[in-house]
């Protein structure tokens, strides 16, 4: 079967930097994405990883190890904005998203 | 503001009623798509319709119907639902319907449905 694994939660301090990790056992594999999503809203898209790498984008970066199944999000300079889930999802054979259970992110002062 | 907008955002209903939720993107996507989030588990695809035509139902019970007029509008109806029916039910549109790897989906803000 299809499975995405994500830690359940996580708690970091207002100014670290957090690292979400993530697995994947996929059939075929098209594509890694992250969202985000706050609490009673909408998830949005945050990055897209196709090749093996570090992709940056302001603050936040995404990896990916094609051969290990694994990818992992990197968010530095917290702010308590951060506060949110953040959802790993990969594109299958089929073009269909297989999506993680997400990991939520707490931040403290 | 995503460009996906949903209809109620909150909902209550009985076990004996007939309700719909209303999604429509004015992103110009050709695909869209029907999601349920229950707490601590998976984002569930329920439906997927590309240029008005259901490409996936994945094992949905028949107690939801969908309904694409146009690429824009996607409905999702409601008979004699169970309490474990109970979720947010999140529309999303993408441009190429999963055709292509970096086929970024836009998710609207959901409707928390609550079946009593």
């Amino acid at each position: 079967g299809q499975n995405i694994d994500q830690p359940t939660e996580m708690t970091a301090t207002e100014g670290a930097i957090v690292q979400i990790n993530c697995t994947y056992q996929t059939s075929g594999f098209n594509g890694l994405f992250w969202y985000q999503q706050h609490a009673g809203e909408a998830p949005t898209f945050l990055s897209y990883n196709v090749l093996d790498g570090l992709e940056e984008k302001g603050r936040f970066s995404s990896f990916l190890s094609r051969s290990k199944g694994y990818s992992y999000l990197l968010l530095k300079e917290l702010q308590m904005k951060d506060s949110a889930s953040y959802l790993c999802a990969v594109m299958d054979s089929n073009y269909q998203l297989i999506w993680g259970a997400g990991t939520k992110l707490i931040i403290k002062p | 503001e995503t460009g996906v907008t949903q209809t109620p955002r909150h909902l209550v209903m009985g076990m004996t009623n007939k309700k719909s939720l209303k999604c429509e993107q004015h992103l110009g996507h050709n695909a869209m798509y029907w999601y349920k989030q229950s707490a601590k588990k998976p984002l569930e695809l329920m439906f997927v319709y590309n240029f008005k035509e259901q490409t996936e139902n994945n094992s949905v019970p028949s107690r939801f119907s969908p309904e694409c007029p146009n690429s824009s509008h996607l409905f999702l109806h409601l008979h004699t639902l169970q309490p474990e029916d109970s979720a947010l039910y999140l529309c999303a549109s993408s441009q190429d319907g999963g055709t292509s790897g970096s086929d970024e989906q836009f998710f609207g803000p959901g409707t928390r449905l609550t079946v009593l």
